[in-house]
């Protein structure tokens, strides 16, 4: 079955500093993968999604992830952190034909000044 | 532009008390569906829709039902609620089932639900 991990519960940063959260997918073929942003109190907001091709993928507010296929990854990165991008990131995945998308659990980051 | 729009925001409940959550999307997208989010654990899928009249259980069905009688909305019942059901709903849709088109799904703000 598929599924998603996301080793870091929860992580903490200084603003300016680079970021990167951890994601890591099983699934034999090549899936659909997504990071999705949550604020407190609000629903989740897409930030970049991988379907095929250029394996190094642009997201909105300055994010961006890599695809390898040979490490089952697809982490986010982030090279300067602002205090607003304090928030829970979920890593989600999705094989072809299928139509559900399965949620890994979940880092919450802070970001201190 | 709404986008989908989850009411109530906010609900506690007496167990064994019945109520349904609502999710209404503007979008006029075919794909709906609703996860429930627990700390630790992330989102996961109760049930899906992929067009009106069409619905289909998720990861975690027991305890809920749904049904689509239009594109726009989707509604989550509790019929008896539980302790368990204690957690945060999520509606969410999208143009087409996210598998077959990879489209991303837009989620509304959520309903709180405590059940006591």
């Amino acid at each position: 079955a598929q599924s998603v991990t996301q080793p870091d519960i929860h992580i903490t940063v200084s603003e300016g500093a680079s970021l990167e959260l951890r994601c890591n997918y099983s699934y034999g073929a090549t899936p659909y993968l997504f990071w999705y942003v949550q604020s407190p109190g609000q629903g989740l907001q897409l930030l970049l999604k991988y379907f095929s091709g250029d394996t190094l993928v642009q997201g909105i507010k300055g994010f961006e992830a890599e695809f390898k296929r040979s490490q089952s990854s697809f982490n986010l990165r982030k090279p300067s952190v602002h205090w607003s991008d304090a928030a829970e990131y979920f890593c989600a995945v999705v094989g072809w034909g299928t139509d559900k998308l399965i949620f890994g659990t979940g880092t919450r980051l802070q970001v201190f000044p | 532009n709404a986008g989908v729009t989850q009411t109530p925001k906010f609900q506690v409940l007496k167990t064994g008390q019945s109520m349904t959550l609502q999710c209404a999307q503007d979008m006029n997208h075919e794909y709906m569906s609703w996860y429930r989010q627990d700390p630790g654990m992330g989102l996961r899928l109760i049930h899906y829709s992929v067009g009106a009249g069409i619905t289909d259980q998720g990861e975690v069905p027991n305890g809920y039902n749904v049904s689509r009688s239009t594109t726009e909305d989707f509604p989550l019942r509790l019929l008896s609620a539980a302790p368990s059901q204690t957690s945060v709903y999520f509606c969410a849709s999208s143009p087409q089932p996210t598998g077959g088109a990879g489209q991303p799904q837009h989620f509304g703000d959520g309903t709180r639900l405590s059940i006591l």
